[in-house]
């Protein structure tokens, strides 16, 4: 069945860099965008990036640009979210999501199970 | 950036209420609007896609309506499985953003 598999918990300090993978499965994945929305604690969910699994064409949430990259594997069929120079404020569940289609105008309809990012001083 | 609004934050109400949830985007949005349901320790899951269109497997007591900057989601006849967060998310433009979400308590 379609589905995307995340990577485990992270436990990280102040300052250091992340990196979540996102594995699919069910499906081909470069007809299919990926994008990553996070929840920190007691907060509603955030839209962080999308990317183009056919090109690696990109879009960043502004207050992100600088620290997040998005990158794919598609020999593995495989997302990954890296976010540098953490801060507190970081702490939070991280989800990857498909895309319906390549770009926006489409809804996302399958989630990854999700991924704690906890960072800590 | 296009601020979407939803109202109420927290909705109390009992199994086999009627209840409606408002989403307003601070410009048009045509009909690219989605509702997602968020439940503690689970991924979120698209319950609604082009403000009124059921995803496969969601059952027919939630509809959509709405288009350009009013949206809302109905539930008739509500379930215990109904008792969640729901989120209402612009996917018209970058970047995409969500509603603060609203929480479905029982009453």
């Amino acid at each position: 069945q379609v589905q995307l598999v995340q990577s485990g918990v992270e436990v990280k300090k102040f300052g250091a860099s992340v990196k979540v993978s996102c594995k699919a499965s069910g499906y081909t994945f470069t007809n299919y965008g990926i994008t990553w929305v996070r929840q920190a604690p007691g907060q509603g969910l955030e839209w962080m990036a999308w990317i183009s699994t056919y090109n690696g064409n990109t879009n960043y949430a502004q207050n992100l640009q600088g620290r997040l990259t998005l990158t794919t594997d598609t020999s593995t069929s495989t997302a990954y979210m890296e976010l540098r120079s953490l801060i507190s404020d970081d702490t939070a569940v991280y989800y990857c999501a498909r895309l319906r289609g390549y770009h926006f105008l489409h809804p996302f309809d399958v989630w990854g199970q999700g991924t704690v990012v906890t960072v800590s001083s | 950036d296009i601020q979407m609004t939803q109202s109420p934050s927290t909705l109390s109400a009992s199994v086999g209420d009627r209840v409606t949830i408002t989403c307003r985007a601070s410009q048009s949005i045509s009909s690219w609007l989605a509702w997602y349901q968020l439940k503690p320790g689970n991924a979120p899951k698209l319950l609604i896609y082009e403000a009124s269109s059921l995803e496969g497997g969601v059952p027919s007591r939630f509809t959509g309506s709405g288009s350009g900057t009013e949206f809302t989601l109905t539930i008739i006849g509500l379930q215990p499985d109904d008792f969640a967060t729901y989120y209402c998310q612009q996917y018209n433009s970058y970047p995409f953003t969500f509603g603060q979400g609203t929480k479905l308590e029982i009453k």
